[in-house]
């Protein structure tokens, strides 16, 4: 693989539900990131971690939660399903944290219902 | 809220036609990015512009930024059918990196 991969490519899931999705990277980055991108707001960070053991809190933390055990993979869970959550989640590397170009994964497709 | 703001949201223009889309911004920045996403794709990087340069050219992108006016504009010209996609600007603030909500450009064959 090249690049940035995530699974799965989309889910259905019940409210209430825990998830959680995977992301990994082979490009050796430091950092690793985790948005969702909903029609009319744009990008919006949840999670980042600016290298392995390391993880912090973007704009829209809540009801997520993340773990950095390693430079290639960077889950991101979410323990109890609600259907504000319905998104799709895209997971991004960058070999600095935030100051240079971001490699984008291709995108889970969340349904909570 | 959005750190940077994109304008027109959506713009369609003949095949070969050059496209200009802006990006306005709230803070003081480091750099200013340019991505682009085809639809049902992730988000690819196009350009990077960094707060002491004044206009960057590649290919056939070219971008100004103004800090004094806090805007960016990006220029496609000659454009193709493949350029249809949805594109974003973005400044870094502290560990985040704020996207504005796009604009989406249509290029008719």
């Amino acid at each position: 693989i090249a690049g940035i991969t995530q699974a799965p490519t989309s889910q259905i899931l019940a409210a209430g539900r825990r998830m959680t999705l995977r992301c990994t990277q082979d490009m050796r980055h430091n950092a690793m990131y985790w948005y969702r991108q909903d029609l009319g707001l744009g990008l919006r960070l949840i999670h980042y971690s600016n290298t392995a053991g390391t993880t912090g809190k973007g704009e829209v933390p809540d009801g997520y939660s993340v773990s950095r055990a390693n430079t290639d993979d960077f889950p991101l869970t979410l323990a109890s399903a609600v259907p504000s959550q319905t998104s799709v989640y895209f997971c991004a590397s960058s070999a600095l944290p935030t100051a240079g170009e971001q490699f984008f994964g291709p995108g889970t497709r969340l349904t909570v219902l | 809220s959005q750190q940077g703001e994109e304008d027109p949201q959506a713009l369609s223009i003949q095949e070969g036609e050059n496209a200009t889309m802006n990006c306005s911004y709230k803070t003081s920045i480091n750099n200013l990015q340019w991505y682009r996403q085809n639809s049902g794709r992730g988000l690819v990087h196009l350009i990077l512009i960094r707060s002491n340069e004044r206009e960057k050219h590649s290919g056939r992108l070219r971008v100004t930024l103004d800090t004094s006016k806090k805007s960016s504009s990006l220029l496609i010209t000659a454009s193709r059918a493949a350029d249809t996609a949805s594109y974003f600007c973005a400044t870094p603030m502290a560990n985040n990196l704020f996207f504005g909500t796009g604009t989406r450009l249509t290029v008719i064959p």
